[in-house]
């Protein structure tokens, strides 16, 4: 079945970056784009970022588009986004979310909470 | 950018229809999608294209969306369906907005 496994509970410092990765199986890895949002605390959802796995096509939120890297390594299956010059508003829980052709985000991950806290 | 505006929340005792609207300029001519979280779970899509039901979705959802304003409608809300919900837009424009999210209360 599908199934997209994010990493574990990350806590940085402001000003450091962090590197999420999001784990897909049980579908063709090229064929659907995998995109990334946030949700702060209580609060509610927040796109960011999309990847065509098949290539190395990104698209980011205006907001994020000088501190977001999203990359991918075919071999494993694998999704990464790197947030950078972290700060406390950043604290949040990260999900990647598969897209399936403009019919919404069929299938996500669990989610992974990076904590900036000095 | 584009914005979508959501009611904060919105009440409904079991067994009644709830309807929660999403509005945005000219968004029917978007495509709208729909998703519940409940809570600590992430979130999952209940409806895309406006009024299509992914495969596992009841039929007591359903979703429309004309003029300025999309529809989630629950038809004999269960105790369950007690969540948040999201509305989203994708055009070229303004790829994967989402909307503020409704939080739905089943009394």
């Amino acid at each position: 079945q599908v199934r997209l496994v994010q990493s574990g509970a990350e806590v940085r410092k402001p000003g450091a970056s962090v590197t999420l990765s999001c784990k897909t199986t049980g579908y063709n890895f090229t064929t659907y784009y995998v995109h990334w949002v946030r949700q702060a605390p209580g609060q509610g959802l927040e796109w960011m970022g999309i990847i065509n796995p098949s290539g190395t096509a990104t698209g980011l939120a205006q907001r994020f588009q000088d501190r977001v890297t999203l990359t991918r390594v075919t071999s494993t299956t694998t999704v990464y986004m790197k947030l950078s010059s972290l700060r406390s508003e950043d604290t949040a829980l990260y999900f990647c979310a598969r897209e399936s052709a403009l019919q919404g985000f069929d299938y996500w991950g669990q989610g992974t909470l990076i904590t900036v806290s000095s | 950018s584009y914005e979508m505006t959501q009611p904060p929340s919105l009440s409904v005792s079991a067994g009644q229809t709830a309807t929660i609207t999403c509005s945005g300029e000219k968004l029917g001519d978007k495509n709208v999608c729909w998703y519940q979280q409940r809570p600590g779970q992430s979130p999952a899509l209940v409806i895309y294209e406006d009024t299509k039901r992914p495969s596992g979705i009841p039929e007591r959802f359903s979703g429309s969306n004309s003029g300025n304003t999309a529809t989630l409608t629950i038809s004999g809300t269960q105790v369950m369906d007690e969540a948040d919900y999201y509305c989203q837009s994708w055009d070229r424009s303004a790829p994967w907005v989402f909307g503020g999210g409704t939080k739905l209360t089943v009394l």
